[in-house]
Parts: C-alpha cells; sequence; structure tokens
C-alpha cells in the first residue's frame, strides 16, 4: 500500500542555519503531496502542497519540490527562525482502497527545534 | 479561524470516569477522523466517518467509541477512562479526493 518514509528527528539547528527533512514515497500513481506544520500545543496545519510531478510547494519560506523521478518531497528553508520550532509531517492525500476508505497517510513526523 | 473545534483543550480526569471528547466542524465534510498522538509524535488513526451514521475503527485498536449523528459533530467517548488514555487526541476532517485535512486544536487528556 501508499507509504511515506520521513527523516526521523530530532533535529537541531541554530538560526538561521538551513534545513532540510527528507521525506520518499511510495504509492500508485502520482498522488498530490503535502507537508503539515505543528506547533506545540496544537493541531496540525497544512504548510504546503504540490498537485503534480515538478511542482514547487513553498509557504513562510519553506518549499518541496515534487520529484517523481526519486519519489521524493523533501522540505527545505534557507533560514530558520527560533518561531519554526515545530514537527513537521509529511504526508500522501486520502487513498481509496480496496476497502472503500480514504486516509490520509502521515510520515512519523520529525520535531525540529531552532535554537538562538 | 478555526473551522473546526475541539473541545475541552485540556482535561485531567480521574480513572473509571467517563467522557465525551468534542468535534465539530463549520465546512460540511463529510469525511472526519480521530487521531491518538504518541508522545513521540506519531499519528494513529483510532476512528474515522464517511457521513452520517457511518463510523469505522481505524488502523490502532482503542476502547473509545464515536457517533455520527450530525455531519458537523463527530464526540469521541470512553466509558471508563485508564491512564493507558493519556494521550493527545486530533480530530480532523476533508470532503475527500485530493484535498487535505483540516484539524482541530487537539485535546490533551490526562487520566489520573
Amino acid at each position: 500500500g501508499d507509504s511515506v518514509t520521513q527523516m526521523e528527528g530530532p533535529v537541531t539547528l541554530s538560526e538561521e542555519a538551513f534545513l532540510t527533512i527528507n521525506c520518499t514515497y511510495t504509492a500508485t500513481g502520482y498522488p498530490s503531496l503535502f507537508w503539515y506544520v505543528q506547533y506545540p500545543g496544537e493541531g496540525l496545519q497544512l504548510l504546503l502542497k504540490a498537485t503534480k510531478a515538478d511542482d514547487k510547494g513553498s509557504n513562510k519560506g519553506f518549499e518541496a519540490t515534487y520529484r517523481k523521478e526519486t519519489t521524493s518531497f523533501h522540505l527545505e528553508k534557507g533560514s530558520v527562525q527560533v518561531s519554526d520550532s515545530a514537527v513537521y509531517f509529511c504526508a500522501l492525500p486520502p487513498q481509496i482502497t480496496q476497502g472503500g476508505s480514504e486516509k490520509l497517510v502521515f510520515g512519523k513526523g520529525t520535531k525540529l527545534t531552532v535554537n538562538p | 479561524e478555526a473551522d473546526i473545534y475541539q473541545t475541552p483543550r485540556y482535561l485531567v480526569i480521574g480513572t473509571g470516569k467517563k467522557i465525551t471528547l468534542e468535534c465539530s466542524q463549520t465546512m460540511g465534510h463529510d469525511k472526519m477522523y480521530w487521531y491518538q498522538q504518541d508522545p513521540g509524535m506519531e499519528l494513529h488513526l483510532i476512528h474515522y466517518s464517511y457521513g452520517v451514521n457511518s463510523t469505522e475503527k481505524g488502523d490502532l485498536s482503542s476502547e473509545s467509541t464515536v457517533s455520527r449523528i450530525r455531519t458537523e459533530h463527530f464526540p469521541l467517548t470512553l466509558e471508563s477512562a485508564r491512564p493507558s488514555h493519556t494521550s493527545q487526541y486530533l480530530c480532523a476532517s476533508t470532503q475527500g479526493g485530493p484535498n487535505g485535512y483540516t484539524f482541530g486544536s487537539g485535546t490533551r487528556l490526562t487520566v489520573v
């Protein structure tokens, strides 16, 4: 079945450092891909998405490019801030399975801490 | 402004008590989900619903139950809370297809 493999954390960086969080996926076809962010004490928020191969999603200085050839959707930011400290989840959208369910497939999450 | 609401945000309750975690959305989404989030942050699907009067168990076995009597409302109930139920519970909804989920802010439950 469809799956997402996400870089394990935790990741600790200094402010203004470059960030990469790796995400690779296994899926039938070419689904949309998402990155969600969860700030401390909150639920998940959609950070960015890409709907087809070679698309680049971007938001709040974060970017991720949908690479069909490497089945990857790595999250990057050129200069992180303390306020970026959060947990980041890579995800595939609801897939219609043989059983009829539509469940978003999440990676295990990567916790990022940015120190001043 | 959040379109999906969870109450309470925090709850501390004694062992053996019955509790209901509330989740409501104003977007008219058919599909709703409950996740349990462990301390390592991984998300585990415990219940989902395709629409009114439809509920299914998720990937992680849970002693909780859910109901879906109205489109906008998807409460989760624990008949007898135990310390092992201590966790963060997240509710989400979607209209399906290539769209993502919208999440509530979560309920952090502590059973003492």
